[in-house]
C-alpha cells in the first residue's frame, strides 16, 4: 500500500463544474504538498499545509490531519485547469526531509 | 527571480556519450534536489544537496553524478547511460531543506538511444 493514496485517478468534468480531488496518507507528515504538472511539463507548487485551509484564486485546499486526509478544489473549473494534480507530503527521516507523492489525478475540464 | 532554470529542454544520447544537465536558481535557496519521472508515473527522489553538501542519495546507480559547485547551481552528470534510463529529470529547490515549500523546473526529457 503506497503511503499518499489519491482519488480518483481520473476525473472529467464539464466546465464550471465544481471538482473535488482527495488525498489520503498513511504516516506522520511535516506538511502536504499539492502539485499541478501540465502535459510535458515541469511541476507547479500550488499549495503547502500542515494544517486548516489556504484558498487561491479558484483553489482551496483543506487538510484534516486527525484523519490524515486533504483535498483539493476546484470552483468554476475551466479547461485551463487540465492537468495533472499531484499531493505529495513531507516526512522527516532520521533529520531529513523527502516528498513522497502520491500517483496524481489526471484532471480533464471539457469546454 | 523566483524561477528554477533548467538546461537543456530536451536531450537525446547515445549509450556512450557523456552529457551534463544543469538547474539553476537565484532565490537563496539552501536545498536542491534532482528527481526522475517516467511517463505518468510519479516523480522519484534521486539526489539531495543541502547548503552545497550532499545529504541524501536514494541509491542511484553511479552512471548519474551529481554536483553542486555553489549554492545556486546544481549539476547532474550522466555517462554510459541505459535506453531505460530516458525520463524527464526535474530539479527542485528549498528555502532550507524539505521545508517552506519547493519550487521545481521544468524539466529536461532526456531520451537515451
Amino acid at each position: 500500500k503506497n503511503e499518499v493514496e489519491q482519488s480518483p485517478q481520473n476525473l472529467t468534468a464539464q466546465e464550471g463544474e465544481f471538482i473535488t480531488i482527495n488525498c489520503s496518507y498513511s504516516v506522520g507528515i511535516s506538511a502536504l504538498h499539492w502539485l499541478q504538472q501540465h502535459p510535458g511539463g515541469g511541476i507547479v507548487s500550488l499549495f503547502m499545509l500542515s494544517s486548516g485551509k489556504k484558498k487561491h484564486g479558484r483553489l482551496i485546499a483543506t487538510i484534516n490531519i486527525q484523519e490524515k486526509h486533504s483535498s483539493l478544489h476546484i470552483t468554476a473549473s475551466h479547461p485551463r485547469d487540465s492537468a495533472v494534480y499531484i499531493c505529495a507530503v513531507s516526512i522527516s527521516n532520521f533529520g531529513n526531509e523527502k516528498l513522497t507523492f502520491g500517483t496524481g489525478t489526471r484532471l480533464t475540464i471539457i469546454p | 527571480d523566483t524561477e528554477v532554470t533548467q538546461t537543456p529542454k530536451h536531450l537525446v544520447m547515445g549509450m556512450t556519450n557523456k552529457k551534463s544537465l544543469k538547474c539553476e536558481q537565484h532565490m537563496g535557496h539552501r536545498a536542491m534536489y534532482w528527481y526522475k519521472q517516467k511517463a505518468k508515473k510519479p516523480p522519484e527522489l534521486m539526489f539531495v544537496y543541502s547548503y552545497e553538501k550532499l545529504s541524501i542519495n536514494e541509491s542511484v546507480p553511479s552512471r548519474f553524478s551529481p554536483e553542486c559547485p555553489n549554492s545556486s547551481l546544481l549539476n547532474l552528470h550522466l555517462h554510459a547511460l541505459q535506453p531505460e534510463d530516458s525520463a524527464l529529470y526535474l530539479c527542485a529547490s528549498s528555502p532550507v531543506p524539505g521545508r517552506y515549500g519547493y519550487t521545481f523546473g521544468s524539466g529536461t526529457r532526456l531520451t537515451v538511444v
